[in-house]
């Protein structure tokens, strides 16, 4: 079983449908969660760090729950811009390992 | 301006050559990291280290080696025992853990490597 696991899409929406993209992790030990975005042929980086309470950021949710070691995003309002691969990422004792990615493509 | 350099952007090889990839960041950070990128795959950890003359191996190690005699450089050789060296080879870097640490990595933009 991977580590980090992502549904790899493609996800068709929308503009201005809401998103949500999941990811599991198999260490029950990782601390710490985070999602990045990644354009095309392009470096990855950070959209946000993923918290037990939940974090918002403008249009962008993220959830974790370490009982089902399930990491969530919602995004609202979608827009054209928000097409990207979008990665789960997970740190456990500094080894920071990413899921695959799902891919966005926001429809006009 | 602070960042992350890598060297060179796309580097042409023959194959059973080594060849090094440089990565140096000014950012005045502890820890540094390698990733391969294949089309259509997320990242894939190479090796890591978290201090200057200590380094991990990550899920992909075989093949590849590296050195951490300064803090600012990480370099990356593939081997000719790597057995499908064509990627895209990303570096990254993180400050330490602490309370005003979000730990997110920083990346450079990235090295391609073709193999003939």
């Amino acid at each position: 079983r991977k580590e980090v696991e992502q549904d790899p899409g493609p996800f068709n929406v929308p503009e201005g449908a809401t998103v949500a993209f999941n990811c599991t992790y198999s260490n029950s030990a990782s601390q710490s969660f985070f999602w990045y975005r990644q354009d095309c042929r392009k470096e990855p980086k950070l959209l946000m760090s993923v918290y037990s309470s939940g974090n918002e950021d403008g249009r962008f949710t993220a959830q974790l729950n370490r009982a089902s070691q399930y990491i969530s995003l919602l995004i609202r309002d979608s827009k054209l811009s928000d097409s990207a691969t979008y990665l789960c990422v997970v740190n456990r004792d500094d080894k920071i390992i990413f899921g695959k990615g799902t891919r966005l493509h926001i429809l006009p | 301006d602070g960042g992350i350099t890598q060297s060179p952007k796309y580097l042409f090889r023959k194959e059973g050559q080594n060849v090094t990839l440089s990565c140096e960041q000014n950012l005045n950070h502890d820890a540094m990291y390698w990733y391969r990128q294949d089309p259509g795959q997320g990242l894939r950890l190479i090796y890591y280290s978290q201090i200057v003359n200590d380094f991990q191996k990550g899920d992909i190690a075989e093949g590849y080696s590296v050195s951490r005699e300064k803090k600012e450089s990480f370099p990356l050789t593939v081997t000719s025992a790597q057995k499908n060296p064509t990627a895209f080879y990303l570096c990254a870097s993180r400050p330490s853990w602490g309370t005003s640490n979000t730990g997110e990595l920083f990346f450079g933009e990235g090295s391609r490597l073709t193999v003939l």
